[in-house]
């Protein structure tokens, strides 16, 4: 079985300051990883995904995360957040074996970006 | 792309009562998915779909839900005599050809359901 840990349920920082938000797996065999934005009233939106290849992937808005497979990690950052960036993030895995590619979440880190 | 719609936004029902929720996926997206999302936690799988045919459901799934996806396209999910246990966000997402290994998944706004 798989299980993703998002340690930090909320995570608040200034405009401008980078940012971290953590998130570690645990699985038995070799996963896809994702990270996905929500805002408000709306649905999941992909930031970014890690599938093979160079560890470190970049996303849409300035977003990046780096996988770590000996720490079993895929922690997300950005250099300077803006408020716009205020939102809920939700790290998820995808095991390579199962043919139905679902996603199984964390519960997610709700990132507060203040003035 | 128009995106993934759902149907309605948010739902208020009385316990015992039946709802049903529409998703309608991005267009020629073979595999469509359900999840559930309760307050303060990540979306669970519930089940999903490739053209018409249901091919997993989740142990959340119980007797009182059903999903269908009639000629492959929109998908209905039906929660029969509700509790109160029920009230969660409802997503629906797609992902286009047959579903391929990291492939993304398209997410809709979600059914909101409170159970009284």
């Amino acid at each position: 079985a798989q299980s993703v840990t998002q340690l930090d349920s909320q995570v608040p920082v200034f405009e401008e300051a980078p940012v971290e938000l953590r998130c570690n797996y645990s699985s038995s065999v070799s996963v896809y990883l994702f990270w996905y934005v929500q805002y408000p009233n709306q649905g999941l939106q992909l930031l970014l995904k890690y599938l093979s290849g160079s560890t470190l992937v970049k996303g849409i808005n300035g977003f990046e995360a780096e996988f770590n497979k000996s720490q079993t990690s895929f922690h997300l950052r950005k250099p300077s957040v803006h408020i716009s960036d205020t939102a809920e993030y939700f790290c998820a895995v995808s095991p390579w074996m199962d043919s139905s590619y679902k996603l199984i979440f964390g519960s997610g880190t709700r990132l507060l970006v203040r003035p | 792309d128009t995106g993934v719609s759902q149907d309605p936004r948010h739902k208020i029902t009385k316990r015992g009562q039946n709802v049903t929720f529409r998703c309608d996926p991005i267009s020629e997206h073979n595999r469509l998915y359900w999840y559930r999302q309760t307050l303060g936690q990540g979306p669970e799988f519930l089940t999903y779909f490739q053209n018409e045919a249901q091919l997993e459901k989740s142990r959340l799934l119980s007797d009182r839900f059903s999903a269908e996806r009639p000629k492959g396209s929109f998908s209905t999910l039906e929660i029969q005599r509700t509790e109160q246990g029920d009230s969660a966000m409802y997503l629906c997402a797609s992902s286009p050809l047959a579903g391929a290994p990291g492939e993304t998944q398209y997410f809709g706004p979600g059914t909101r359901l409170l159970v009284l």
